[in-house]
């Protein structure tokens, strides 16, 4: 079965850290890109970060860049996220994402498996 | 990178057919042949409905279809039932910070 499955969401302060973690299974890894999309309570959807098949292209939204670090580890068949400083408005349930394509053959953006989200919630 | 711009709300009574727009500019929708359309179903995981403006996932009913015209993306699903209510996302690439969102349809079966 095809699945992504998120971790390592929670509660934590502004200002302070968390790493997130999606294992993947039931398809090839290192053939897709892969990618976070957070939705905030209510909100609509909102691309977050993007990499490559071989980490070799990495993109973020200007809302994260400089805070959140994305990254893989095809050996596990991983992908992570990293978020120092974060903000309330950090806020929403994050989904990792399997796009259609590596990357490198086409540019990123059909994302076909989902993973249910884990929430992160930034509250003193 | 702003948000594509789509309506909020659009409604339809079952047997219909209704169009959604996405529009963007020459950076993103216009300028590229990668849009996508999800489906979200309230409390669960998007799913990817169109690719590539026009293209469909295996197992995705042929009552969904994908059109573009210059920076305006469109989703049209026909025969709508009742099982389509919910919220409707397009994205596209972008050449500035590669993928950018639709701010999101509600689609209303009547």
């Amino acid at each position: 079965e095809v699945q992504l499955v998120e971790s390592g969401g929670g509660l934590v302060q502004p200002g302070r850290s968390l790493r997130l973690s999606c294992a993947a299974s039931g398809f090839t890894f290192d053939d897709y890109a892969m990618h976070w999309v957070r939705q905030a309570p209510g909100k609509g959807l909102e691309w977050v970060s993007g990499i490559s098949w071989n980490s070799g292209s990495i993109g973020y939204a200007d809302s994260v860049k400089g805070r959140f670090t994305i990254s893989r580890d095809n050996a596990k068949n991983s992908l992570y996220l990293q978020m120092n400083s974060l903000r309330a408005e950090d806020t929403a349930l994050y989904y990792c994402a399997k796009d259609i394509s590596n990357w490198n053959t086409g540019p990123p953006g059909a994302f076909d498996i989902w993973g249910q989200g884990t929430m992160v919630t930034v509250s003193s | 990178q702003s948000a594509l711009t789509q309506p909020a709300s659009v409604s339809g009574s079952p047997g219909q057919s209704i169009t959604i727009s996405c529009t963007g500019t020459s950076s993103d929708v216009g300028g590229y042949n990668y849009v996508s359309w999800y489906q979200q179903h309230p409390g669960k995981a998007p799913k990817l409905m169109i690719y590539d403006v026009s293209n469909r996932p295996s197992g995705v009913s042929n009552r969904f279809s994908g059109s573009k015209s210059g920076n305006t993306a469109s989703l049209t699903i026909s025969g709508l039932q009742a099982e389509d209510e919910a919220d409707y996302y397009c994205s596209s690439y972008t050449s500035s910070s590669y993928v950018v969102f639709g701010g999101g349809t509600k689609l209303t079966v009547l």
